[in-house]
C-alpha cells in the first residue's frame, strides 16, 4: 500500500489564484481530513469527511472548499490564495480499530502564498 | 468535545526514560485516549491508545490514571530518534460530527 499520498509537496501562490491540494488514499478508509500547520503551532483541522459524499466543517474552513466523490480521494481547494493560508497542509485518512479509529497521515504540501 | 493539556516542552537525556503527562479532567466515559507524534519536517504519526487500562506496544506505553483524567506516555529509553512534538488528544466512537482536534503538544528534547 502507499498509504497517504498528497500533491504536490511543494507549491507558491500570487494572492488570488485558486489551486487544488490533492490527497488519495488506498485502504479503504472511511474517514478523511485535512489540517494546516502554521509554523511552531500544532494542527488546526479544515475540512473532514467519514464517507464519499459527506463533508462537513473543521475549526478553520474559511477559503476553503472540499468534496468527497470516492473513498479513496479527498481534493482541498484555494478559493482565492492569501497569505494568511501559507501553511503546511497534511491530509490524513482513518482506520477503524474497535471503537475507535488510528490516523494515517500523508507527508504534507508546503505552500506559500506570495 | 474535551480537551487535553499537556507541558509545551520537556528535555530528557538520551537512553533514559521519558514521561510526558496529559490532564483530561473533563473526559467522557467514551473517550479513548490518543497518542501522535511528529518528526521534524514530517506529517504526525500514531504511537498508541487506550480506553482504561495500561497499554504497551513497541513504541511506547501509556499508563492511564484510575479516574481517568490524566494519562502519561512512557518512552522506556529515549534516543536522539524520539525527538518530535508528543499529542494528546481524546476521540470518542465513531459517529457522524467526529471533528478530531489536536493541541499544541509537547516537545519533546532528547539531550546526548
Amino acid at each position: 500500500n502507499a498509504g497517504v499520498t498528497q500533491t504536490p509537496k511543494f507549491q507558491v501562490l500570487k494572492t488570488g489564484q485558486s489551486m487544488t491540494l490533492q490527497c488519495a488514499q488506498d485502504m479503504n478508509h472511511e474517514y478523511m481530513s485535512w489540517y494546516r500547520q502554521d509554523p511552531g503551532m500544532g494542527l488546526r483541522l479544515i475540512h473532514y469527511s467519514v464517507g464519499a459524499g459527506i463533508t462537513d466543517q473543521g475549526e478553520v474552513p474559511n477559503g476553503y472548499n472540499v468534496s468527497r466523490s470516492t473513498t479513496e480521494d479527498f481534493p482541498l481547494r484555494l478559493l482565492s490564495a492569501a497569505p494568511s493560508q501559507t501553511s503546511v497542509y497534511f491530509c490524513a485518512s482513518s482506520r477503524r480499530t474497535g471503537p475507535t479509529y488510528e490516523q494515517y497521515f500523508g507527508p504534507g504540501t508546503r505552500l506559500t502564498v506570495t | 468535545d474535551a480537551k487535553t493539556t499537556q507541558p509545551n516542552s520537556m528535555e530528557s537525556n538520551e537512553e533514559e526514560p521519558v514521561h510526558l503527562p496529559c490532564n483530561h479532567s473533563t473526559i467522557s466515559g467514551t473517550d479513548y485516549i490518543h497518542w501522535y507524534r511528529q518528526l521534524p519536517s514530517q506529517g504526525p504519526e500514531y504511537v498508541i491508545h487506550g480506553l482504561t487500562s495500561n497499554v504497551n506496544n513497541r513504541m511506547a506505553s501509556l499508563a492511564i490514571a484510575e479516574d481517568r483524567k490524566s494519562s502519561t506516555l512512557i518512552l522506556h529509553r529515549a534516543t536522539l530518534r524520539d525527538a518530535a512534538v508528543y499529542y494528546c488528544i481524546l476521540r470518542d466512537a465513531p459517529r457522524r460530527d467526529d471533528k478530531i482536534i489536536f493541541g499544541k503538544g509537547t516537545r519533546l528534547h532528547i539531550l546526548p
